[in-house]
């Protein structure tokens, strides 16, 4: 089945412990990207990746890391974790970067952040 | 940045009742897709329109993307519960970079 993949779903952390969301896809799409879902601001883009080796900030970068060492995987590292950084987060996939590529998004991971 | 507005952010309507969600671009829209997130889920493709114009249908869902292609709306006909959840626009920017989303709309169905 394809699907995008998250994990954990559920954490609770503390403030500046670095923790680690991971994505995985099975659909060998090129382009993954972090979303984070916050009220009254819809999905607002963290990271993107267009291919292996290839990441860029999106809108709201400023506390994140992402690497893309293998196509399947876009793991998303908050180094020193804020409680700014509550929030849901989403793992996406498209077969390419372009806009016309329809977006399929892992289940979400719920972070809080104390 | 190009910016995509969603309206309204929350409707609360009675079962049976339509409903109509607005997305509103500054800039001309290469396409625009939408999606459907239900509570507690992830938001789920639903269609993507590129030409001026364009309506699509499905059931009782009409998609509408605008004459000067800034616009976009999704009604619901005769609202069910199964309809509850959030509903997104994206659009892309004339030559086909990112899409961008909406914040949404909200909306619960009272039966």
């Amino acid at each position: 089945e394809a699907q995008v993949t998250q994990n954990p779903r559920y954490l609770i952390t503390v403030t500046g412990k670095k923790l680690t969301v991971t994505c995985s896809q099975n659909m060998n799409h090129e382009y993954m990207s972090w979303y984070r879902q916050d009220p009254g601001l819809g999905l607002r883009q963290i990271y993107y990746s267009m291919n292996v080796e290839v990441t860029d900030k999106g809108d709201v970068p400023e506390g994140y890391k992402v690497s893309r060492k293998e196509k399947r995987n876009f793991p998303l590292i908050l180094e020193s974790p804020s409680p700014n950084q509550t929030s849901l987060y989403f793992c996406a996939s498209s077969l390419t970067g372009s806009s016309w590529n329809t977006i399929y998004f892992g289940e979400g991971s719920w972070l809080t952040v104390v | 940045g190009q910016q995509v507005m969603q309206i309204p952010q929350y409707q609360h309507v009675q079962e049976g009742e339509d409903f109509t969600t607005y997305c509103n671009s500054s800039t001309t829209l290469s396409n625009i897709q939408w999606y459907k997130q239900r509570p507690g889920g992830h938001p789920v493709f639903l269609i993507q329109l590129v030409k001026s114009g364009e309506v699509k249908k499905q059931k009782r869902l009409t998609f509408q993307f605008g004459e000067a292609k800034k616009n976009s709306s999704l009604h619901i006909t005769a609202t069910q519960t199964t309809d509850v959840g959030t509903y997104f626009c994206a659009g892309a920017g004339e030559y086909g970079n990112k899409l961008v989303f909406g914040a949404g709309t909200i909306l619960r169905v009272k039966s």
